[in-house]
């Protein structure tokens, strides 16, 4: 079992609404992730927290919006988001965010915007 | 991101029988792999890894190996089971980048009873 949970397990939108995604890992992990994963394909890397700060925001865009309150939670805030952005929302914690640390995954927000 | 594509996007094999996976990539910079398995509806679930001075790892009933000559990374699944019917994905680091990976598109294995 992944020791990163994540919650809501599934979560419906409006594309007006506001709602947030919520990660947490007890491993004492200092780097945490959010990737995004639409139906039959690979994750995609969307941000990276190092010791809560960010240091990966790949070029998504603002109506996503990170936040790393502690060591141990990440959020991904969501506002005025599309029908495509309805995917599977993966948080992934790794020991450290030197070279050669081991990503784990939580099992993923189903979100889905109409 | 670096292309880290696989050969077969869909496998069937026989239960009892070994699987082998494929995975190339084009970074020759690259110095870390992971292979993970994705069960439908779940997170991808870490199997094994190797980093680039080594060219074959073994785990409990996986092995990957690594040639870094021809840029191919590869995992084989010994006595295939039903429970390993999933999604495999490879997912590769660049050296000195920390630790930001990029996976390849995924091979379907299924297992027949």
């Amino acid at each position: 079992d992944t020791e990163v949970t994540q919650t809501p397990k599934h979560l419906v939108m409006g594309m007006t609404n506001k709602k947030s995604l919520k990660c947490e890992q007890h491993m004492g992990h200092r780097a945490m992730y959010w990737y995004k994963q639409k139906a039959k394909k690979p994750p995609e890397l969307m941000f990276v927290y190092s010791y809560e700060k960010l240091s990966i925001n790949e070029s998504v865009p603002s109506r996503f919006s990170p936040e790393c309150p502690n060591s141990s939670l990440l959020n991904l805030h969501l506002h005025a988001l599309q029908p495509e952005d309805s995917a599977l929302y993966l948080c992934a914690s790794s020991q450290g965010w030197g070279s050669g640390n081991t990503i784990y995954f939580g099992e993923g927000s189903w979100l889905t915007v109409v | 991101g670096e292309s880290v594509g696989l050969h077969l996007p869909t496998l069937s094999v026989q239960e009892g029988d070994n699987s082998i996976i494929n995975c190339a990539y084009s970074n020759s910079a690259s110095d870390y792999f992971i292979w993970y398995k994705q069960e439908s509806g779940k997170g991808p679930q870490f199997i094994i890894d190797i980093r680039s001075n080594m060219d074959k790892r073994q785990g409990q009933r996986v092995t990957v190996l690594l040639n870094k000559t021809v840029k191919h990374l590869s995992l084989q699944i010994a006595a295939t089971q039903p429970g390993d019917s999933a999604v495999y994905f490879c997912a590769e680091k660049e050296a000195n980048t920390g630790n930001q990976f990029y996976f390849g598109t995924g091979t379907s294995l299924t297992v027949i009873p």
